[in-house]
């Protein structure tokens, strides 16, 4: 099993803020590595697939780089909306996900 | 409008057996696979397993082993998981997901959710 390991385990920052979510794999995971949102009380929403390329409908101010075992996901000009619970996912094994970072608003 | 449909809330004893469904709308069912997820309240996400909604090829986390069964019914265009023995441990809100091979195996489309709840 693919182990992810997310830090931090929470983030707190302003509106405006660049926000920057770090996910690391027990073992290299090539590019199947993606990224969602969850709100409270929501299902997660997919944001980022393959590493780097957004989803449908997903702002640029969301973006995702990395490569092998170690991933980040970059939030641009933190908005309030962006509070959430932001989980990586491998998909180079059977499914697995990272435990979750959540970003809030100072 | 794509979206995936998934049955209501279950309560059930310690013991028994609960078959949660999704139904798929909106795009050609079998030209994607279907994982299943669960959260536990509060907690992170837990794959349960996925199925080729093509061929009928399943796989299960380790966890789950002998206590999961995901199936599918292609004429209704939904996917059904059985969680068996059930245990308190349990209790979680149960996903269903769309997984797109083209895109690294994502997955793009999420059922809202089913709370299953184990209580005696």
């Amino acid at each position: 099993e693919i182990v992810l390991t997310q830090s931090p385990a929470t983030l707190s920052l302003s509106p405006g803020d660049s926000a920057t979510l770090s996910c690391r794999a027990s073992q290299s995971v090539g590019t199947y590595l993606a990224w969602y949102q969850q709100k409270p009380g929501q299902a997660p929403r997919l944001l980022i697939y393959a590493v780097s390329n957004r989803a449908t409908g997903i702002p640029a101010r969301f973006s995702g780089s990395g490569s092998g075992t170690d991933f980040t996901l970059t939030i641009s000009g933190l908005e309030p909306e962006d509070v959430a619970v932001y989980y990586c996912q491998q998909r180079s094994d059977w499914p697995s996900f990272g435990g979750g970072t959540k970003v809030e608003i100072k | 409008q794509v979206q995936l449909v998934q049955s209501g809330a279950e309560v059930k004893k310690p013991g028994a057996s609960v078959k949660v469904s999704c139904k798929a709308s909106g795009y050609t069912f079998t030209n994607y696979d279907i994982n299943w997820v669960r959260q536990v309240p509060g907690q992170g996400l837990e794959w349960v397993g996925w199925l080729s909604l093509h061929s009928g090829s399943t796989g299960y986390a380790q966890k789950f082993l002998g206590r999961v069964t995901i199936t599918r019914d292609t004429s209704l265009s939904t996917t059904y998981m059985e969680l068996d023995r059930l245990r308190s441990e349990d209790t979680a809100v149960y996903f269903c997901m769309r997984e797109v091979r083209q895109w690294r195996r994502a997955n793009d489309i999420w059922g809202q959710g089913t709370m299953v709840t184990v209580s005696s």
